[in-house]
């Protein structure tokens, strides 16, 4: 079954970091494109990071620059968000995507995670 | 930046009713265009990509149009399942979300 399982999430201080890990199992991941979106309490989706294949190319929304990072291990079909520097409006519902459909350049999100709640309050 | 504006926000409808949702972009993104469902408590799911091509195991009620900078997804006969709200997404230039339009009911 391809399925993606995000872990990591929970309560953390404004100022503080937190990492978001995602496995992936079902398809080859080092052959896809990997995405972070999040969903803040009771609003609509909004693209944080993605990551090409081998890791050599990144993009972030200009909100997380220099806050975020994304990274991966497809050694163990991994793919990562490290926060820093957290701030109460990125408390969400973080999910991990494949970008897997459609497209030529770029994909649109064909197989996602469940989600894990990050809180950033004092 | 290329903005997704999609209304309505919220959409009363009965079974059996045709349902039309409108996507718009803020600049032309040919055909990157996908339309998403999202139910309470769960993860998006992809019904259409590239505008108009519906993805397997979608229902063949739902349908995507358009071009550009404008596009449409129509639910031809309201299910009880398709009470949900849905997202257009553009991948032209990086990815963008609309503001999503609640499907109700009426």
């Amino acid at each position: 079954e391809v399925q993606l399982v995000e872990s990591g999430g929970g309560l953390v201080q404004p100022g503080g970091s937190l990492r978001l890990s995602c496995a992936a199992s079902g398809f080859t991941f080092s052959n896809y494109w990997m995405s972070w979106v999040r969903q803040a309490p009771g609003k609509g989706l909004e693209w944080v990071a993605n990551i090409k294949k081998d890791g050599s190319e990144k993009y972030y929304v200009d909100s997380v620059k220099g806050r975020f990072t994304i990274t991966r291990d497809n050694a163990k079909n991994s793919l990562y968000l490290q926060m820093k520097s957290l701030r109460g409006e990125d408390t969400a519902v973080y999910y991990c995507a494949r970008d897997g459909i459609g497209g030529i350049t770029l994909h649109a999100f064909d197989i996602w995670g469940q989600g894990t709640m990050v809180t950033v309050s004092s | 930046d290329i903005q997704m504006t999609q209304s309505p926000s919220t959409l009363s409808a009965s079974v059996g009713d045709r349902v039309t949702i409108t996507c718009r972009a803020s600049q032309s993104i040919s055909s990157w265009l996908a339309w998403y469902q999202q139910k309470p408590g769960k993860a998006p799911k992809v019904l259409i990509y590239d505008a108009s091509t519906l993805d397997s195991g979608v229902p063949s009620r739902f349908s995507g149009s358009g071009s550009g900078t404008e596009f449409t997804l129509t639910i031809s006969s309201l299910q009880p399942d398709d009470f949900a709200t849905y997202y257009c997404q553009q991948y032209n230039s990086y990815w963008t979300f609309g503001q999503g339009t609640k499907v109700e009911i009426k």
